[in-house]
């Protein structure tokens, strides 16, 4: 099993609407969370780091259920420009290195 | 936008060859990685280095090696490349000392084609 698991998709969603991911992790050591936003054949970015109670960035809300493990993105209001692959990515204490999910797919359509 | 260059972004080269590729920060961070992503596919670390003259392999095994000499260079080399060493090199950092929040920076890649 791996350490975190996202559903790869793809989600299809028409331009402004609501969309959530989830992402579950096994390693229940895992203190720090991400979510990375990887365009086709670029890096990844940061998109947001992901806090006990919860974070809101605009349109994009991170959250963390420690006693379900697992951490979700919701994005409103899509835009076309948020079409791309999320990173789930988790911290384990004592880890040397973050874990990296495999990625959900978001094609987000005019 | 993260400071972090790697060179080359794209490199073709024969079967046999010795490359090296760059990876260089100007953030001071002290730890720096090396991630191997198939298209389509998970990243998978293959080295990381938690300072100067400290380096480890990652949890995908590679026949590629690196060094650190100074803290904000960390490059990657292949003694002879192989066609099975076609994928996307990427490097990042992150700091040590910022506690909790262990976001990674990620430079924009090299394309490595082995033919």
């Amino acid at each position: 099993r791996k350490e975190v698991e996202q559903d790869p998709g793809p989600f299809n969603v028409p331009e402004g609407a609501t969309v959530a991911f989830n992402c579950t992790y096994s390693n229940s050591a895992s203190q720090s969370f991400f979510w990375y936003r990887q365009d086709c054949r670029k890096e990844p970015k940061l998109l947001m780091s992901v806090y006990s109670s919860g974070n809101e960035d605009g349109r994009f809300t991170a959250q963390l259920n420690r006693a379900s493990q697992y951490i979700s993105l919701l994005i409103r209001d899509s835009k076309l420009s948020d079409s791309a692959t999320y990173l789930c990515v988790g911290h384990a204490t004592g880890r040397r290195a973050l874990t990296f999910g495999s990625g959900t797919r978001l094609q987000v359509q005019p | 936008e993260a400071d972090i260059y790697q060179t080359p972004r794209y490199l073709v080269i024969g079967t046999g060859k010795k490359i090296t590729l760059e990876c260089s920060q100007t953030m001071g961070h002290d730890k720096m990685y090396w991630y191997q992503q198939d298209p389509g596919m998970e990243l998978h670390l293959i080295h990381y280095s938690y300072g100067v003259n400290s380096t480890e392999k990652g949890d995908l095994s590679s026949e590629s090696t690196v060094s650190r000499i100074r803290t904000e260079h960390f490059p990657l080399t292949l003694e002879s490349a192989r066609p099975s060493h076609t994928s996307q090199y990427l490097c990042a950092s992150s700091d040590l000392r910022q506690g909790a929040q262990y976001e990674q920076f990620f430079g924009p890649g090299t394309r490595l084609t082995v033919l």
